[in-house]
């Protein structure tokens, strides 16, 4: 149980494209999903916080307009990669959670590659 | 603020050698552990996870982990490695209660030499 479905799983675009990545709970209601990034030779970093029904909360540094976050139902939130550059290059990964407090579950990942 | 520390950047072992990636955490309250493993080229992969019950937890391919509170470590092992076994290890942490921010250390990358 508690299956988290990430797609892609990889996708390569060209740069001033846009890329959606969506993350969806397959047997349960997540009422908050997480969008993490993963740096080159670092551990994964927080984008932000996707509670459904509501507005994301992003952590500092990371531009809102640039990574567009929508959680429109409790199995279902989308991360939307705006204008790519290469620098966008990078995996991304979500997790969602039932409630607070309860366990994280993870996506297996999205590694975009911009060109 | 919490933190999770992963002792070693690289490690590089034989095949057959045992393993051991600490991992250690800065936090009060109760927690929900986690080891990742990054192979090359792949997406990140569940090892093991803990959140409650018997603090050795076993996960897939032989590795395990034990939750130690008083000392507030996650330490990975592995009895003899394989070559296959070459791949970032990541640990991370959620504090139970909390908003969920899961909280990873920078990652121990394994190098096994056949």
């Amino acid at each position: 149980g508690a299956v988290v479905s990430q797609h892609p799983s990889w996708v390569i675009c060209k740069s001033g494209t846009s890329v959606k990545i969506e993350c969806r709970s397959l047997d349960f209601q997540a009422t908050t999903m997480f969008w993490y990034r993963q740096f080159p030779k670092q551990s994964l970093m927080l984008m932000a916080t996707s509670n459904e029904g509501s507005k994301a909360t992003y952590e500092q540094g990371v531009e809102k307009d640039k990574f567009l976050i929508n959680h429109a139902s409790l199995t279902l939130s989308t991360l939307t990669v705006t204008s790519a550059h290469p620098e966008d290059s990078s995996f991304y990964i979500c997790s969602a959670r039932v409630s607070p407090g309860a366990p994280l579950h993870f996506g297996n990942g999205t590694r975009l590659t911009v060109t | 603020a919490q933190s999770v520390s992963q002792h070693n950047h690289h490690v590089i072992l034989s095949e057959a050698a045992s393993l051991e990636l600490g991992c250690n955490y800065s936090y009060g309250g109760t927690v929900n552990l986690f080891w990742y493993v990054q192979y090359p080229g792949q997406h990140l992969q569940l090892l093991l996870k803990y959140f409650s019950g018997d603090p050795l937890v076993k996960g897939i391919k032989g590795f395990e982990a034990e939750f130690i509170k008083s000392k507030f470590s996650f330490n990975l092992r592995k009895p003899s490695v394989q070559w296959s076994d070459t791949a970032e290890y990541f640990c991370a942490v959620n504090a139970r209660g909390s908003q969920g921010n899961l909280i990873f250390g920078k990652g121990t990358k394994l190098s096994v030499k056949p």
